[in-house]
């Protein structure tokens, strides 16, 4: 199985900060990385896939980067409505698998 | 628009079998490879399952293997997960989601609100 590793595990931030959290495969999944944002108590709501393509509605403060192993998730210039929980999840093996998650707290 | 219902979950003990159903709406069923992903509570995402919509492919994580089937009525726009010989680790949120293909990438783009499931005596 292809593992994922994110960090940090969890971030205290502010209105108007920018934040970085990072995704690592165990091995190389080209692009096949999305991330998801998640709220308590709320299905996950899809971000970025394919590392950095926008999905449709998604703001454009969110950007994704990277290739192979290693993946980054900025949000800048943070809104109130961000402070959740973030996940990366790979789609190259037909067995997926998802980052253990972020958690973003309001500073 | 997408809308995707679970329903089936519940109180069960340890050994026992519960059914899990997704019903969609707002696309075509039959043309959609669908899944199912869990949240324990306090903790994050797993990805369970996925049946592919044409072929019926169907895969699994590992800790679910051979313990859980996951099936589709296209007749009904209906996605199932039959859980066997559940485990107290399989005490979760149950999400079921659509798949989407962006180029050769698949994600989960439309997720129902969950439906909980407890493993206990």
């Amino acid at each position: 199985d292809i593992q994922m590793t994110q960090s940090p595990s969890s971030l205290s931030a502010s209105v108007g900060d920018s934040v970085t959290i990072t995704c690592r495969a165990s091995q190389s999944i080209s692009r096949h990385l999305n991330w998801y944002q998640q709220k308590t108590g709320k299905a996950p709501r899809l971000l970025i896939y394919g590392a950095s393509s926008l999905y449709s509605g998604v703001p454009s403060r969110f950007s994704g980067r990277g290739s192979g192993t290693e993946f980054t998730l900025t949000i800048s210039n943070l809104q109130p409505e961000d402070f959740a929980s973030y996940y990366c999840q790979q789609s190259y093996s037909t067995q997926n698998t998802f980052g253990q998650g972020t958690n973003l707290e309001i500073k | 628009e997408v809308q995707l219902l679970e329903s089936g979950g519940g109180l069960v003990q340890p050994g026992g079998s519960l059914r899990l159903s997704c019903g969609a709406s707002g696309f075509t069923f039959s043309n959609y490879a669908m899944g199912w992903v869990r949240q324990a509570p306090g903790r994050g995402l797993e990805w369970v399952s996925t049946m592919t919509g044409v072929s019926g492919d169907t895969y699994y994580a590992d800790s679910v293997k051979g313990r859980f089937t996951i099936s589709r009525d296209s007749s009904k726009n209906t996605l199932f997960l039959q859980m066997n010989s559940l485990r107290d680790a399989d005490t979760a949120v149950y999400f079921c989601a659509k798949v989407a293909i962006f180029g050769v990438v698949r994600v989960f783009d439309s997720w129902g609100q969950g439906t909980l499931v407890t493993v206990s005596s």
